[in-house]
């Protein structure tokens, strides 16, 4: 069975220092993604990590994957306000594109 | 495009009524999911769907149905509602390429009384 955890599960942030979310899944997989979701409102696409090693950067965020340790990282780059939010990472398997998706991390970026 | 809708919004339910939750999609998408979430967690899959006529069950299926009849749209089907099925339902599509993400749909939330 597939398993994804996330640390940490919440992330006080000050503006303009650096924090790290940790995402590890317990089986092989194909993809991994990452969400953000905003309170109340759905799930909006970050970035999908295909192979190890894989980066990709977007303004202040920048994921990257590891496949032999099963992991992936969110770098957040000097904390702005606007980045509070939750960040989910998921992983599927190829049959079907299900997700399996983490507890999620709660991010809030104080001034 | 408007992408991935759902119907309705919000919904209240007395234990043991039923209803049906509507998705829709227009990007031609041959996947489609549905989603819980409940209050602190991630989502957990209920459903999918890998092209019309298709359905199969995922993490937690039980007191679930769904339909595919129309590749644009996938249907969630509650008989008999209870109390712990009140969560925050979201389905979503996704094309199935290697690069493709899948896309959400605003949510549904059920309270069931």
């Amino acid at each position: 069975e597939l398993k994804v955890e996330q640390n940490p599960l919440f992330l006080s942030m000050q503006e303009g220092k650096n924090y790290t979310i940790y995402c590890n899944y317990s089986t092989t997989s194909d993809r991994l993604y990452w969400y953000r979701q905003d309170p109340g409102k759905s799930l909006e696409s970050l970035f999908v990590l295909l192979s190890n090693g894989a980066v990709k950067q977007e303004g202040r965020l920048m994921a990257s994957l590891d496949t032999k340790a099963r992991l992936s990282t969110l770098h957040i780059t000097a904390a702005v306000h606007d980045l509070s939010a939750t960040y989910f990472c998921a992983v599927d398997k190829a049959a079907g594109n299900k997700l399996t998706f983490g507890g999620g991390t709660r991010v809030l970026v104080k001034p | 495009n408007a992408g991935v809708t759902q119907t309705p919004k919000f919904r209240v339910l007395k234990t043991g009524q039923s209803m049906t939750l509507l998705c829709a999609q227009d990007m031609n998408h041959e996947y489609m999911y549905w989603y819980r979430q409940d209050p602190g967690m991630g989502l957990r899959l209920i459903h999918y769907s890998v092209g019309e006529g298709t359905t199969a069950k995922g993490e937690v299926p039980d007191g679930y149905n769904v339909s595919r009849l129309k590749k644009q749209n996938f249907l969630l089907g509650l008989e008999s509602a209870a109390p712990s099925q009140t969560s925050v339902y979201f389905c979503a599509s996704i094309a199935g390429g290697p690069t493709d993400t899948q896309y959400f749909g605003p949510g549904t939330r059920l309270t069931v009384l």
